[in-house]
């Protein structure tokens, strides 16, 4: 496709719930991110999958988060019995071969979910 | 410490002077330096990378780097409202696959 989309565009959802975000990168990107991030605040990473290895999970707040990739290309990530406190725009970016301190790879962000927990 | 620091703004500064966003960071291996522009409401777009110490120039924006001091700044150049919106530093650290982000500096470009 013509860049990353994501969908739904917006959820607004009850404390208590489950919720699934997804994410369809580039053709071709190898690499894939999930970022959330709160209001007035910088972006926080929580996860970063790149070709079939495992993904990188260390960002990821509690184990009521967990994502998955599936053929190397849509990405799902699914928040269980969401808090108010999961309430934020989560965004997805692609690159084509992922990161590593001399990465000079770009990533291209999608438009965002934004999650409302009531 | 924050792993990448920047001050929030909001930077005001008249339409066509030079607004200069600063950024530090503190993982000394990093050698990958990303600026990207979030409009309110909308995703970041990267601006400029920049990986060697010096200067990278790219229109009218200029992105600087200083190893040594842990230290990257944008420079824009005749600045225009069109400017305003939030910029973000980014840098890989810690010897993995994490791009860390600051919390953004706000620009405001007043006619």
């Amino acid at each position: 496709g013509a860049g990353v989309s994501q969908s739904p565009s917006n959820k607004v959802t009850e404390k208590g719930k489950d919720v699934e975000l997804r994410c369809d990168p580039i053709s071709g990107h190898t690499a894939l991110y999930w970022y959330r991030q709160s209001l007035g605040q910088g972006l926080e990473f929580l996860i970063y999958f790149q070709g079939n290895s495992a993904p990188d999970k260390s960002g990821l707040p509690s184990d009521r988060f967990s994502a998955e990739r599936t053929g190397g290309s849509v990405s799902t990530l699914t928040i269980q019995r969401t808090q108010q406190e999961d309430s934020a725009v989560y965004l997805c970016a692609s690159s084509w071969k992922g990161g590593g301190l001399s990465s000079t790879d770009t990533q291209y962000f999608g438009p965002g979910t934004r999650l409302t927990v009531l | 410490q924050k792993e990448v620091e920047q001050n929030s703004g909001p930077l005001s500064v008249p339409e066509g002077a030079i607004a200069s966003l600063n950024c530090t960071y503190s993982d000394r291996v990093s050698q990958s330096f990303f600026w990207y522009r979030q409009y309110s409401g909308k995703s970041p777009e990267l601006i400029m990378s920049i990986y060697s110490n010096g200067d990278k120039e790219d229109g009218r924006f200029t992105a600087q780097l200083n190893k040594a001091s842990q230290y990257v700044s944008l420079l824009i150049r005749d600045s225009q409202p069109s400017d305003s919106a939030t910029y973000l530093c980014a840098v890989f650290t810690g010897g993995g696959n994490k791009l860390t982000f600051g919390t953004g500096t706000q620009l405001k470009v007043e006619l």
